[in-house]
Parts: structure tokens; sequence; C-alpha cells
């Protein structure tokens, strides 16, 4: 089984829908993080948690929100969402100072999330 | 100036060729690097971390030049499953130590 997984893999919907993405992790990390990829824009950071009391905005958070509901998961929501938040979600966990290999991070296998 | 840059190719280079990509960054202060492997639709896993002394796993070799402020990625040997995203990604100092992720590289080796 996966250690990181995201639900849904795929999303339609239409501008104005609440969304919510969801991603849960068996690694026992307690580093969470929230990305989006563009084309040509690369990976960028939404939110991110280092524990289930902390969440800290990234480089683009608005229009977007969080809940780390326990160690294990967090999930975005897009309270209102507009067709330029069309993107493929990243969920990613890490742990630091895990084996020598400093802030790598384990990455769920996507959400691709189209707004119409 | 892009906190991390890379050339996002493609770069077309046959079965058994070596390839080289560079990464620059603008932070000085930057503390750690890495190289990652992103497939096409799939996310993105480690490669290999990048030291100050170089560092080689199989036919990959890392380097970094603090001076010049780039990461080198060297693939010896290319093989058709070579064929992926290279991701520069580049770990800054600060009290959340921000990781920065390149547009990435594209590889393709043809036969």
């Amino acid at each position: 089984d996966a250690d990181v997984t995201q639900t849904p893999r795929n999303r339609i919907t239409k501008t104005g829908k609440r969304i919510m993405l969801e991603c849960s992790q068996t690694k026992g990390h307690d580093r969470m993080y929230w990305y989006r990829q563009d084309p040509g824009l690369g990976l960028r950071l939404i939110y991110y948690s280092f524990d289930v009391k902390d969440i800290n905005k990234g480089e683009i958070s608005d229009g977007y929100s969080v809940s780390r509901q326990a160690q294990a998961k967090f999930s975005l929501s897009l309270e209102s969402a507009i067709p330029n938040q069309t993107a493929l979600y990243f969920c990613a966990t890490s742990d630091p100072g895990t084996g020598g290999k400093d802030n790598e991070q384990f990455f769920g296998p996507g959400t691709r999330l189209t707004v119409l | 100036r892009k906190e991390v840059e890379q050339d996002p190719g493609p770069f077309n280079v046959p079965e058994g060729a070596t390839v080289a990509f560079n990464c620059t960054y603008s932070n000085s202060a930057s503390q750690s690097f890495f190289w990652y492997r992103q497939d096409c639709r799939k996310e993105p896993k480690l490669l290999m971390s990048v030291y100050s002394s170089g560092n080689e796993d199989g036919r990959f070799t890392a380097q970094l030049n603090r001076a010049s402020q780039y990461i080198s990625l060297l693939i010896r040997d290319s093989k058709l499953s070579d064929s992926a995203t290279y991701l520069c990604v580049v770990n800054h100092s600060g009290g959340y130590q921000k990781v920065t992720f390149g547009i990435g590289t594209k590889l393709q080796v043809i036969p």
C-alpha cells in the first residue's frame, strides 16, 4: 500500500463550488505539505503543517484553507473554486533527519483538479 | 531572478549518451540541495541529495558549486528508462527551512 495517499485522484468541478482534497499518510511523519503544480511554474507551496497544532501559509495560500485532523491527515479546501485553480495538487510529508536524507519529501500520487 | 532556475529542455539524447543538467539558485544562504525525478503525470521522487563534496550513485553524479551557486546532475550511459523530468530542489535557511522546487528539466532518451 502507498505511504501517502490522496483522494480524489481526479476531479472536475464548476466555478464557485467548494472542494476538499484529502491526504493521508502511514509514514508517521509530523510534517505535511500541500503543493500545486502548473506547467512552466513548477511546484509551489500552498500550506504546510509541522504538527497537528501548527499550520502555516505557503507562498500561494489565497483561496485555499487547510485542516490537520490528525498526524496522518491533512486536507486542502477550495472554498469557492475558480478556473485558475485548475492544477495538479500534491500532498507531501517529511521527517527531518530521517536516514540522513535531510528534508526528503515523500509525495502522494497527486490530484488532478479541473475547475470549469 | 527566480530563486531556482532550470532549463526546461527538452533534452533529447540517444541511448548511451552522457547528459548534464545545471540548476542555479539565487540565495547564497541555501543549505541543502536535491535532485528529484518526476515521471509524466506522477509524483516527484527523490533521486539524490547533493553534497558539497559531490556524490555519485551508479550512473548519476551530482555536484555543488557554492561559489557560482549552481548544482549539476550528470547521467552517464543514458537508458530509455531515464526519460523523465528532473527537478532541482533547494532548501534555504530560515526559521522554516524553505524548500523551493525548480520547474524541472525534461529528458527524453531516444533509442
